[in-house]
């Protein structure tokens, strides 16, 4: 089993929707994740960053954990065009307090 | 804050040659910074650890010899693709992540806009 998973897509949700965008990870110790936006010929971006000890929300964005499934949610609320690229999830890799997995990605297209 | 600037953002060479790319953290120091590739509709991957002030740790696969890392300073970090082939061109990322951070943010990488290389 990879350390971080991420359903490829593309994930296509029309203008104003709900994006949700999953991944799983292996490591149950994992106590922070991040989520980063990359665009078609771009170097990632954060987008935010949660902690073991709870969700949380900055502007359209909200992260959501669940432990016992082991998995991270993204939810992009009233999706933009701009929105559309692949977002990147990322979790600390086992044994080091350094080192990011990256997931592999999920393509968003938002439709007008 | 925390901006991490690459230089080149492009480079095409003739096939033989060594190409330098430059990784600097422009508003905080740090003394861990990390080379990516990444070839197209494929995720990242993790090249090398490069370490301010020691030798970079380099990804299982990866040469040693062929990627040369070196991380002089807290805010700069270079990578040279010695006798570059045109299976090396790619797209390379470099990220910085911060030497004095909260605890919650010491995990936080920052990344360049990247290189791309065209190797002809």
């Amino acid at each position: 089993q990879k350390e971080v998973e991420q359903n490829s897509g593309p994930l296509s949700v029309p203008e104003g929707a709900i994006a949700s965008l999953n991944c799983t990870y292996s490591d149950r110790g994992s106590q922070s994740f991040f989520w980063y936006r990359q665009y078609s010929g771009k170097s990632p971006e954060l987008i935010m960053f949660i902690y073991s000890n709870g969700d949380k929300e900055d502007g359209r964005f909200t992260a959501q954990l669940n432990k016992a499934s082991q998995y991270v949610s993204l939810l992009i609320r009233d999706s933009q065009p701009s929105d559309s690229a692949t977002y990147l999830c990322a979790v600390p890799a086992w044994g080091t307090a350094s080192k990011l997995t990256f997931g592999t990605g999920t393509r968003l297209q938002v439709t007008l | 804050g925390a901006v991490v600037s690459q230089h080149p953002s492009w480079v095409i060479c003739k096939s033989g040659t060594s190409v330098k790319i430059e990784c600097r953290s422009l508003d905080f120091q740090a003394t861990t910074m990390f080379w990516y590739r990444q070839f197209p509709k494929q995720s990242l991957m993790l090249m090398a650890t490069s370490n301010e002030g020691s030798k970079a740790t380099y990804e299982q696969g990866v040469e040693k010899d062929k990627f040369l890392i070196n991380h002089a300073s807290l805010t700069l970090s270079t990578l040279t693709v010695t006798s570059a082939h045109p299976e090396d061109s790619s797209f390379y990322i470099c990220s910085a992540r911060e030497s004095v951070a909260v605890w919650l943010a010491k995990n936080i990488q920052y990344f360049g806009a990247g290189t791309r290389l065209s190797v002809l």
